[in-house]
């Protein structure tokens, strides 16, 4: 069985600094792991996607996540934190890389950016 | 445009009801779910349909049917069965030509 862990429920930073979410799944298959973005009352929105290849994704907004087998993790990062930014994240893991395959999500990270 | 619609947007529901929540996509997926969102507990899966006629329960099947009669919909009902109802509700779908999961805007049920 897959499961996630996003280590901080609540993170706080201040407008122009460096966010980091963290991010480990433990997986029996090679993963493919996601994070997405929700605003208030709102959908999920796709940041990145690690399937194969290049181990560190570029997303949108400036996202970027870098994928570290040894480590199992897949942190969440951005140089420069945005207000526009604040929102819940969540980072999520799949065992296959086909369309059909259910998604496991962690508990999710409320991010607060400062003025 | 192409995407996934949820109604109602909210709804309220009196103590022994059961109520449906649509959900309709037009991206031609044939894959579709249902999540639940409670506040700190992250999104938990209650059912999904792979294809039509066919669906599976998830971890929280408890209380919820659905149907999945036609490709572009997956209405999910909320039996008075399920003791803890009020949450955020999402729909989701993915085709088989890549494993993003889209997301509708997601419905409100309280319980009055």
């Amino acid at each position: 069985a897959q499961s996630v862990t996003q280590l901080g429920s609540h993170v706080s930073v201040s407008e122009g600094a460096l966010v980091l979410l963290r991010c480990n799944h433990s997986s029996s298959v090679p993963p493919y792991l996601f994070w997405y973005v929700q605003y208030p009352n709102q959908g999920l929105q796709l940041l990145l996607k690690y399937t194969t290849g290049a181990t560190l994704v570029k997303g949108i907004n400036g996202f970027e996540a870098e994928f570290k087998k040894s480590e199992t993790s897949f942190h969440l990062t951005k140089p420069s934190a945005h207000m526009s930014d604040a929102a819940e994240y969540f980072c999520a893991v799949s065992g296959s890389n086909f369309g059909n395959e259910k998604l496991t999500f962690g508990t999710g990270t409320r991010l607060t950016i400062i003025p | 445009d192409g995407g996934i619609t949820q109604s109602p947007k909210y709804l309220f529901r009196k103590e022994g009801q059961n109520v449906t929540l649509s959900c309709e996509q037009n991206l031609n997926h044939d894959a579709m779910y249902w999540y639940r969102q409670d506040p700190g507990q992250g999104l938990r899966l209650i059912y999904y349909s792979q294809i039509v006629n066919d669906f599976q329960k998830g971890d929280i099947a408890e209380g919820y049917s659905v149907s999945r009669e036609k490709k572009e919909s997956f209405p999910l009902t909320v039996t008075s069965a399920q003791k803890n109802p009020t949450a955020f509700y999402l729909c989701a779908s993915t085709g088989y030509t890549g494993n993003t999961i889209y997301f509708g805007e997601g419905s409100w049920l309280t319980v009055v």
